[in-house]
């Protein structure tokens, strides 16, 4: 079965600063795509960045970057220049499993605290 | 731009209690799910379905039951509500194929008293 594990349950940051959210995850597909949504405290699920298995280089959204190590099967998110709106809890998550295409699999999450 | 809309937003059950939650998407999406998000959890997968007519089951289904009569509708019902089915719950859809963006509705509270 796919796992998805984010070992760091909170962070916190001073604005301006950069920070690096942790994500690994297992599975046995070949093809599969990564996540990270962001869920603030309205709780609707924002998608931030993802990334395609098969694509070597690491995808990058304006400040939110992510470090993809196939390998190693760890997706870190790096969120630079922090802002206070980026107070959140984050969630890393994997799709394509089995035959369902757009299901996901999603991790307990990382809340981050912005901090002026 | 509705985009995924669920109904209602707050619900509070009595033990045994059966509901419907509403969930409703104007993209024209094949594909539609839906997720329960309990606390210190990440959200995980109920029901999904492909297509009208189709629907299947994801890793925690006990106790919810699906159908998809439309391409727009996608609603989730609780058959006698337990206190262990308080959660938040969210509609997804997307068109089908892996690694296409995902919508999510706003959520529903459900408390189960």
């Amino acid at each position: 079965a796919q796992t998805v594990t984010q070992s760091q349950p909170e962070m916190s940051v001073q604005e301006a600063e950069t920070v690096t959210l942790s994500c690994t995850y297992d599975t046995s597909e070949n093809n599969y795509y990564l996540f990270w949504y962001k869920q603030p405290p309205s709780r609707q699920m924002i998608l931030v960045i993802r990334q395609e298995a098969y694509k070597q280089q690491n995808a990058t959204e304006n400040r939110f970057s992510v470090n993809f190590q196939k390998a190693a099967k760890s997706f870190s998110l790096k969120i630079s220049d922090s802002q206070l709106g980026d107070t959140a809890m984050y969630f890393c998550a994997s799709s394509g499993y089995g035959g369902s295409q757009g299901n996901l699999i999603f991790g307990k999450g990382t809340k981050l605290s912005v901090k002026p | 731009n509705a985009g995924v809309t669920q109904t209602p937003k707050f619900q509070v059950l009595k033990t045994g209690q059966s509901m419907t939650l509403q969930c409703a998407q104007d993209m024209n999406h094949e594909y539609m799910s839906w997720y329960r998000q309990d606390p210190g959890m990440g959200l995980r997968l109920i029901h999904y379905s492909v297509g009208a007519g189709i629907t299947d089951q994801g890793e925690v289904p006990n106790g919810y039951n699906v159908s998809r009569s439309t391409t727009e509708d996608f609603p989730l019902r609780l058959l006698s509500a337990a206190p262990s089915q308080t959660s938040v719950y969210f509609c997804a859809s997307s068109y089908s194929g892996r690694g296409n963006t995902i919508y999510f509705g706003e959520g529903s509270w459900l408390t189960v008293v």
